[in-house]
């Protein structure tokens, strides 16, 4: 059973260019959660979907930034119009239909702004 | 505000000695729990321990639960060289399930 996997695992843009990251959550998992890293810091909750619905986008920025989990693909969590505050590791996490306490991360996508 | 506040931030200690980490938060939890991370890599999943219960082992691990004081430990023992990493505490609340993690001890462990 594959783990959380994301795409790409280093992605680099110019300031004012879109990001696309991409998430395939561990088979049989329909909650997705995307958290983003800072250096030097801890992770910072974004959003948490499940297939076709965003359950709470609490910690998205208001704007540019945007997600989605289709009923069938991978999650994307988009951003238009980067800037270089935008810099970080964006992870991605999993867990199972049924309320799991454990959510279950991928390898994390590390943006560089230019 | 910022739940799951770690310290100390940065601990170096040698092969073989007890290593322990501290995490406080702000609201109540249903459970909390202790990743790793190593440098650049994703987290890596070690504990949970749920607000009913005081204490948990695992391995090597032995993790504490104080919810009147809102704080939590982590305790590796007979520590190794492949334990260096940076460990966080995250709080789940319950409220969507999404997880507060805290600002991370780094953890330097030397032969």
């Amino acid at each position: 059973n594959a783990g959380v996997m994301q795409n790409p695992r280093h992605l680099v843009r110019r300031r004012g260019q879109e990001a696309r990251l991409r998430c395939s959550p561990m088979k049989g998992h329909s909650h997705v959660y995307w958290y983003r890293q800072l250096p030097e810091e801890g992770l910072k909750f974004m959003v948490y979907l499940q297939k076709e619905n965003i359950i709470d986008e609490s910690g998205m920025p208001k704007e540019r930034f945007s997600a989605e989990f289709p009923k069938e693909g991978p999650s994307i969590l988009r951003i238009q119009q980067v800037v270089r505050g935008d810099s970080a590791a964006y992870f991605c996490a999993s867990s199972p239909p049924a309320h799991s306490d454990t959510q279950y991360f991928g390898p994390g996508t590390r943006l560089t702004v230019l | 505000s910022q739940q799951g506040e770690e310290d100390p931030q940065a601990l170096s200690i040698q092969e073989g000695e007890n290593a322990t980490m501290n995490c406080s938060y702000k609201t109540s939890i249903n459970n909390l729990q202790w990743y790793r991370q190593n440098s650049g890599r994703g987290l890596v999943h070690l504990i949970l321990i749920r607000s009913n219960e005081r204490e948990k082992h695992s391995g090597r691990l032995r993790v504490t639960l104080d919810t009147s004081k809102k704080s939590s430990s982590l305790l590796i023992t007979a520590s190794r060289a492949a334990d260096t990493a940076s460990y966080f505490c995250a709080a789940d609340t319950g409220t969507a399930s999404k997880l507060t993690f805290g600002t991370g001890t780094r953890l330097q462990v030397t032969l």
